[in-house]
């Protein structure tokens, strides 16, 4: 099956710092999504993402699907980005996702 | 529309018990996804269905799990005879389509002892 890493797998940032978190995979992928899962548990939508650019206030996304990467920016990061962020891509004709391993953020005041 | 719900929102049981995880998609989203997280790693697929077709069981951990989408809304997963190895987060999601953005619920932690 298709494999996704994400790195780094941790980071530690001060508040207003910029950050890159990346996510490769290793084949053609037809859906890709970044989440944000919160210190209960709940992945929050970030990017519906297969191939371009998107962005959302502070965040951005871009996937160059045929170089098989997507990096997600954070800009000017604030403690509530504190949490694991995961990718997820899925291919072939049945869609199903596969999530990489996360990227845990710790966001200091 | 109030997003995907999950109930219970906690479950703790011991070993030998049955437990039944329900999931309400949003409205209308043809796809529903059941997943398993344990701590440190991301979801790991298990099954899912398009409307009430159940379309992939293989990933289903072992023959003590089972789902069903009886009419194609809401679904529900059941652990047979649990395991302390059982013990993670469920996660249900839906989306409108195939290969269609997914939306998460809240999720079922589940204990066992």
């Amino acid at each position: 099956g298709i494999q996704v890493e994400q790195s780094p797998p941790d980071l530690i940032l001060q508040e207003g710092a910029n950050s890159t978190l990346r996510c490769n995979f290793s084949d053609s992928v037809n859906n890709l999504q970044w989440f944000h899962q919160n210190p209960w548990g709940q992945l929050i939508n970030l990017f519906y993402i297969p191939s371009g650019t998107k962005q959302n206030g502070r965040l951005s996304a871009t996937t160059v699907a045929t170089e098989r990467y997507s990096l997600l920016y954070i800009s000017s990061s604030q403690t509530t980005d504190s949490g694991v962020y995961f990718c997820a891509v899925g291919s072939g004709g049945s869609y199903i996702p596969t999530f990489g391993r996360g990227t845990s953020l710790i966001v200091h005041p | 529309d109030t997003g995907v719900s999950q109930d219970p929102r906690h479950k703790i049981t011991k070993r030998g018990q049955n437990v039944t995880f329900r999931c309400d998609p949003i409205s209308e989203h043809n796809r529903l996804y059941w997943y398993r997280q344990t701590l440190g790693q991301g979801p790991e697929f298990l099954t899912y269905f398009q409307n009430e077709a159940q379309l992939e069981k293989s990933r289903l951990l072992s023959d003590r799990f089972s789902a069903e989408r009886p009419k194609g809304s809401f679904s529900t997963l059941e652990i047979q005879r649990t395991e302390q190895g059982d013990s993670a987060m469920y996660l249900c999601a839906s989306s409108p389509n195939p290969g269609g953005e997914q939306y998460f619920g809240p999720g079922t932690r589940l204990t066992v002892t």
